[in-house]
């Protein structure tokens, strides 16, 4: 099956800095979607993105389907950014990757 | 419905006893997922549903697992003789799958379920 491999597993910012997260896939996809998984548990869908870049206020990812990978960045972090991000790519059913566990300090 | 709705949304249940969990998708959603997340890790597959078949069971960890959805809608996912590694989150998703192509992925806020 396809592999969704994400980078980095962990990562650590104070407050107001910057952050890119990648996930790399093996196959073409469908479409893929970026996931915020917050302290309590709730999967809050961030982008829908199988190509091309969207923006959405301190958050905008990019999806280069020719080359299976994609980018979320983050500017400007704040506290309540905390939590695991997720990737997740459709080839047929929806798999996820590890994710990136993101901890913003104050 | 407003969102993915599962129930319960907690459950403690002895070893070896069967446990049936609920999951209602979004109205006129196609496809439904079934994912487990144990503590601190990611989503890992259990199964997909188009409409009330499932073209993927690969996911499913044994044979005391199984899963059903009738109507295109509600699905239901029972594991039998639970063994306290079933403890976890489970997750279920829906979408449009492929009625749309603009089709993004929605959770429900998940069962926890505890095997003790």
């Amino acid at each position: 099956g396809i592999q969704v491999e994400q980078s980095p597993p962990d990562l650590i910012l104070q407050e107001g800095a910057n952050s890119t997260l990648r996930c790399n896939f093996s196959d073409s996809v469908n479409n893929l979607q970026w996931f915020h998984q917050n302290p309590w548990g709730q999967l809050i869908n961030l982008f829908y993105i199988p190509s091309g870049t969207k923006q959405n206020g301190r958050l905008s990812a990019t999806t280069v389907a020719t080359e299976r990978y994609s980018l979320l960045y983050i500017s400007s972090s704040q506290t309540t950014d905390s939590g695991v991000y997720f990737c997740a790519v459709d080839n047929n059913d929806m798999r996820f990757g590890a994710g990136t566990r993101l901890t913003v300090k104050p | 419905g407003a969102g993915v709705s599962q129930s319960p949304s907690n459950k403690v249940t002895e070893k070896g006893k069967d446990v049936e969990l609920r999951c209602d998708p979004i109205s006129g959603h196609t496809a439904l997922y079934w994912y487990r997340q144990s503590l601190g890790q990611g989503l890992e597959f259990l199964i997909y549903f188009q409409g009330n078949s499932a073209p993927d069971k690969s996911g499913l960890p044994s044979d005391r697992f199984s899963a059903e959805r009738t109507g295109g809608s509600v699905s239901t996912l029972t594991i039998q003789r639970t063994q306290q590694e079933d403890s976890a989150v489970y997750l279920c998703a829906s979408s449009f799958g492929q009625l749309l192509i603009n089709s993004p992925l929605h959770f429900g806020n998940g069962t926890r379920l505890t095997v003790t």
